[in-house]
């Protein structure tokens, strides 16, 4: 079985500012590592992903993630983060080569970005 | 290409009544999954669906049950609603190589 853990449950941040959102996961085998955003009253949209290669992975919109495979890692950056930035963010696993599609999701992140 | 499609978008009912959600997943995915979120539990997995048949299920009760048809559209049914059932429910469809998966917008649903 799987599990991830969201370290903070909101984090406010002043516009223009960095911002780390952090994840940790639990696996016993292999698994591929997403971010998902939600905006209000809205579904997930996926942000980023690693299934392979190179253990950095970046977003068209500024976002990105490292895979630390040491420490079961998958933390959400960005340099500079903006008002419409505020939305809660989902980071899930899914075992690789799987034969069907569970994800299992942390807590989320509220993050809120002040003006 | 459109997205996923659930409808309809809100719902309100009433205890003991019981709900039929639909999901329309892209074309050509074949997966359909759902999830439940509320503020306390998160996004739990609820079941999925391949080809018409039930691939893996969550821990819920069999008040939660599903289909799938033949043209990959599913149905979620809950019966003898509850007040703690009242939540946001989210259906994904993955794409072929399980790679990725696309959610619609959700279906709101408020047991009163």
């Amino acid at each position: 079985a799987q599990s991830v853990t969201q370290l903070d449950s909101q984090v406010p941040v002043f516009e223009e500012a960095p911002v780390e959102l952090r994840c940790n996961y639990s696996s016993s085998v292999s698994v591929y590592l997403f971010w998902y955003v939600q905006y209000p009253n809205q579904g997930l949209q996926l942000l980023l992903k690693y299934l392979s290669g190179s253990t950095l992975v970046e977003s068209i919109n500024g976002f990105e993630a490292e895979f630390n495979k040491s420490q079961t890692s998958f933390h959400l950056r960005k340099p500079s983060v903006h008002i419409s930035d505020t939305a809660e963010y989902f980071c899930a696993v899914i075992p690789s080569g799987a034969g069907s599609y569970q994800l299992t999701f942390g807590k989320g992140t509220k993050l809120s970005v002040i003006p | 290409k459109a997205g996923v499609t659930q409808t309809p978008r809100y719902l309100i009912k009433t205890r003991g009544q019981q709900v039929t959600l639909s999901c329309s997943p892209i074309s050509g995915h074949r997966s359909v999954s759902w999830y439940q979120q509320t503020p306390g539990q998160g996004l739990q997995f609820l079941f999925e669906y391949f080809s018409e048949t039930q691939r893996n299920k969550g821990n819920f009760p069999g008040r939660f049950s599903g289909r799938q048809f033949s043209n990959s559209r599913s149905e979620m049914n809950v019966s003898t609603l509850e007040l703690g059932d009242s939540a946001l429910y989210l259906c994904a469809s993955s794409s072929p190589q399980n790679t990725e998966a696309f959610f619609g917008q959700g279906t709101r649903l408020t047991v009163v």
